[in-house]
């Protein structure tokens, strides 16, 4: 079982850009939600999607938009980049109905805006 | 809102010290988890602590719902004990996480 794998572990970009960082649920997982962590912070949620759907949504403006897929998998896209989204986004997956005690993150993708 | 406060911030602990870390949260909670964040950014479950105590190993974790508080013990420390420990509660589905206890186990 690979857990919960993210791509790519490092990614740089500059102000104004558009980033796109996937995740791909554990095994037997169908809900994916997505965390920004900034440095030194502990991780905020972002959001959480399940059936191709966004569920629920934390504090975080329209730039911030995700997708799932048929197989789970999701992506997080972010749209014009501030340096303030400079953070490690995590990316955590559970089963449907599971408590957070069922909750998986992955190693999470390190973003850098200049 | 929600607030859970860690402390202390920072601990540096010779190996085989012994640690306790606190987690304060502000309202009643019926769950709370604790994490260990390894130098490579992965949080890994320690324990899903909403009351009571638990203990795996060298590491234990009492959680008293009604005073709004759970602590993290850690015994012999050891040097891959190092990193940053969080505890977060759940909140509808999502959870919501302390700044964090970032440990440092010297050899």
């Amino acid at each position: 079982d690979a857990g919960v794998t993210q791509s790519p572990t490092h990614l740089i970009k500059t102000r104004g850009q558009q980033v796109t960082l996937r995740c791909s649920p554990k095994s037997g997982h169908d809900t994916v939600s997505w965390y920004q962590q900034a440095l030194g912070q502990g991780p905020q949620f972002i959001f959480q999607y399940y059936e191709e759907e966004e569920r629920q949504r934390g504090n975080f403006p329209d730039r911030f938009s995700g997708h799932q897929f048929p197989n789970y998998s999701s992506e997080l896209n972010v749209n014009a980049l501030l340096l303030g989204d400079s953070a490690l986004y995590l990316c955590a997956s559970s089963p449907r109905g599971g408590g957070i005690e069922k909750l998986f993150f992955g190693s999470g993708t390190q973003l850098s805006v200049l | 809102g929600i607030q859970v406060e860690q402390s202390p911030p920072d601990l540096i602990l010779q190996e085989g010290a012994n640690s306790t870390l606190r987690c304060n949260f502000s309202d009643s909670v019926n769950n709370l988890q604790w994490f260990h964040q390894n130098p490579w950014g992965q949080l890994i479950n320690l324990f899903y602590i909403p009351s009571g105590t638990k203990q795996n190993g060298r590491l234990s974790a009492t959680t008293v719902a009604t005073e709004r508080y759970s602590l993290l013990y850690i015994s012999s420390s050891q040097t891959t004990d190092s990193g940053v420990y969080f505890c977060a509660r759940g909140s509808q589905g999502n959870l919501i996480f302390g700044k964090g206890t970032k440990l440092s186990v010297k050899p």
